[in-house]
């Protein structure tokens, strides 16, 4: 069974540009979320989707924002992006609605430079 | 909100040496999990351990979720295994993963 599928894995991009991720979660799993992980802040929660409703945002600005297709694929997108924005972006899939366990894609590090 | 602290931050090991990582939260969690991040970010899944005893291999958990804290029990460690430890669990009304600022592993040879 294919894991979960982060493309691209790194990206540069320029200050003001804007930029999508994509995730491909695992056969079967409907739950996605993205966290953002950088060294001074660690491991962040973005938004998750189930079943093409966004169900949960962490505290980021309008900037970030996602969606989720019909076969559970989702993607983020930040526009104008910021030096700060470099990260490494992680997607995560989960089975069900309920609380189950959360498995890790390999992340996009993005680099604004 | 939730917080998650783990400990020690640091740690430095001899090869075989055993290790034990803790993981406090400031509130009742579900879902606890731990993950190994590898030299390439990737989180690798180590335990979903919501409460009780798991072994796997030279790695076993143990969550006692009434008091509020997990540990990760390393055991013959070895080079492969340094990287960063990250705890991580859900409140009952949220979706999404509290994680805790990680332990960070290195075994020498």
């Amino acid at each position: 069974k294919a894991g979960v599928t982060q493309t691209p894995r790194y990206l540069i991009k320029t200050r003001g540009q804007q930029v999508t991720l994509s995730c491909s979660p695992i056969s079967g799993h409907r739950s996605v979320s993205w966290y953002q992980q950088t060294p001074g802040q660690g491991l962040q929660f973005l938004f998750e989707y189930f079943s093409e409703t966004q169900r949960n945002k962490g505290n980021f600005p309008g900037r970030f924002s996602g969606r989720q297709f019909s076969n559970s694929r989702s993607e983020m997108n930040v526009s104008t992006l910021e030096l700060g924005d470099s990260a490494l972006y992680l997607c995560a899939s989960s089975q069900q609605d309920t609380y189950t366990e959360a498995f890790f894609g390999q992340g996009t590090r993005l680099t604004v430079v | 909100g939730i917080q998650v602290e783990q400990s020690p931050p640091d740690l430095i090991l001899q090869e075989g040496a055993n290790s034990t990582l803790r993981c406090n939260f400031s509130d009742s969690v579900n879902n606890l999990q731990w993950f190994h991040q590898n030299p390439w970010g990737q989180l690798i899944n180590l335990f979903y351990i919501p409460s009780g005893t798991k072994q796997n291999g030279r790695l076993s958990a143990t969550t006692v979720a009434t008091e509020r804290y997990s540990l990760l029990y390393i055991s013959s460690s070895q080079t492969t295994d340094s990287g960063v430890y990250f705890c991580a669990g859900r409140m009952d009304s949220s979706y999404k993963l509290i994680f805790g600022s990680g332990t960070r592993l290195l075994v020498r040879p």
